[in-house]
């Protein structure tokens, strides 16, 4: 079983569209995260949820919304997407402070 | 808010050689520091995690990490590396809700 899974692995879209992101975990956290990791490999928060609640948005262009139907999920949409959205985006959740478990990244490719 | 600096962005080195890679965070109290790796194509995985107590920290695949408070550094360090090592390492420092990465050391182990 699959502890942190996210759909679809690879995402190749055109600019301007709209698309989403799945991340569901099995693994009962109550917290769950989503980080983009740029070509450089450098990983930046985006948001945060505790138990369905919003508790960190960082500096995120508001074409990123996510959206959290249970504390099991945590999907991430984005519109309008642009050049520079390109990257890997990794959901997370954590049981305990810093002890998080990654999903295996949805490889995003805007052209 | 804390940051992460690591010096070492690419490190190269041959099988049974020992490793030390650098971290440094930005500022003290406590903190919590981790290592985290990224094995080609995978997602990230929790090598090791300081809280509190013995400042050298075991972790697996025998990974070890000492904190030193006043250098505020918490380098990882290998005795004899393998090629399986080949990865990304980053250090990461619990920031409230969230953990803050480092910008990576790429690590080439050649047999």
């Amino acid at each position: 079983d699959t502890a942190v899974s996210q759909t679809p692995k690879y995402l190749v879209t055109q600019m301007g569209n709209d698309k989403s992101i799945k991340c569901e975990q099995n693994l009962g956290h109550d917290t769950m995260y989503w980080y983009k990791q740029d070509s450089k490999k450098f990983l930046k928060i985006m948001f945060s949820y505790n138990n369905k609640e919003l508790i960190i948005n960082e500096t995120v262009p508001n074409r990123f919304s996510p959206k959290s139907p249970d504390k099991a999920h945590l999907n991430l949409h984005i519109n309008s997407l642009e050049l520079g959205d390109s990257a890997v985006y990794f959901c997370a959740s954590s049981q305990g402070p810093g002890l998080y478990t990654f999903g295996s990244g949805t490889r995003l490719t805007v052209v | 808010a804390q940051s992460v600096s690591q010096h070492n962005h690419h490190v190269i080195l041959s099988e049974a050689a020992s490793l030390e890679l650098g971290c440094n965070y930005s500022y003290g109290g406590t903190v919590n520091l981790f290592w985290y790796v990224q094995y080609p194509g995978q997602h990230l995985q929790l090598l090791l995690k300081y809280f509190s107590g013995d400042p050298l920290v075991k972790g697996i695949k025998g990974f070890e990490a000492e904190f030193i408070k006043s250098k505020f550094s918490f380098n990882l360090r290998k005795p004899s590396v393998q090629w399986s090592d080949t990865a990304e390492y980053f250090c990461a420092v619990k920031d409230t809700d969230k953990l803050i990465f480092g910008t990576g050391t790429r690590l080439q182990v050649f047999p």
